[in-house]
């Protein structure tokens, strides 16, 4: 049972590249979302999504874009990357409940913008 | 504007004590409270959750207190264990699970 699954684990990028970070999860959970950690920061909200075709802006959504084609699979891009942008991020997903359903994450992908 | 505070950043507690790990918010419309626990290099795993309808709700070692006239919440964990050092984050949620607003984390060292 992999639950969520992010690739790549690191990345190095340069100031101007862009790149897609994959986020997938095999749980047939509806809501998906992204996060970025940084130190002093705590985790701040991206971008989420509440079912597939369906995504929204969260607190920090400038220079990032995403899309959800399929229930499984929410990829998040960066447009052109620049060193403000370097952090970890962690993809969740969670039932559509209102009840205290927890969100899962996955392992985190640390991104190095030089 | 944080609107979830941890004000502590790192805490020392003996192996077996109790640990207390605190957490403020301001926003009255958070419906349900939720605690993670971060190893390095990991994500965040799923602790206990509490609903702002109660105030308490308990898991084995952990408990989870609600205070909604303070706007604070707690989690104790008794006892204490090498292998809960971690970093604790306090998580909110409004209305919806896709949504958290997150604490800064505390750092937990149980030393034996």
């Amino acid at each position: 049972n992999a639950g969520v699954t992010q690739t790549p684990k690191f990345q190095v990028l340069k100031t101007g590249q862009s790149m897609t970070l994959q986020c997938a999860q095999d749980m047939n959970h509806e809501y998906m979302s992204w996060y970025r950690q940084d130190p002093g920061m705590g985790l701040r909200l991206i971008h989420y999504s509440v079912g597939a075709g369906i995504t929204d802006q969260g607190e920090v959504p400038n220079g990032y874009n995403v899309s959800r084609s399929t229930t499984e699979d929410f990829p998040l891009r960066l447009l052109s990357a620049a060193p403000s942008q370097t952090s970890v991020y962690f993809c969740a997903s969670s039932y559509p409940s209102r009840g205290g359903t927890e969100a899962f994450f996955g392992q985190g992908t640390r991104l190095t913008v030089v | 504007d944080q609107q979830v505070k941890q004000n502590s950043p790192s805490l020392s507690v003996q192996e077996g004590r109790i640990s207390i790990l605190n957490c403020d918010y301001t926003n009255s419309m958070f419906d349900y409270f939720l605690w993670y626990k971060k190893y390095p290099a990991e994500g965040p795993t799923f602790l206990i959750s509490i609903s702002s309808i109660k105030d308490k709700n308990e898991d084995g070692r952990f408990t989870v207190f609600l205070n909604k006239s303070a706007k604070h919440l707690s989690l104790h964990i008794v006892p204490s264990q090498p292998g809960d050092s971690a970093v604790y984050f306090c998580a909110a949620r409004s209305g919806t699970a896709s949504k958290l607003t997150f604490g800064t984390g505390t750092r937990l060292q149980v030393t034996l």
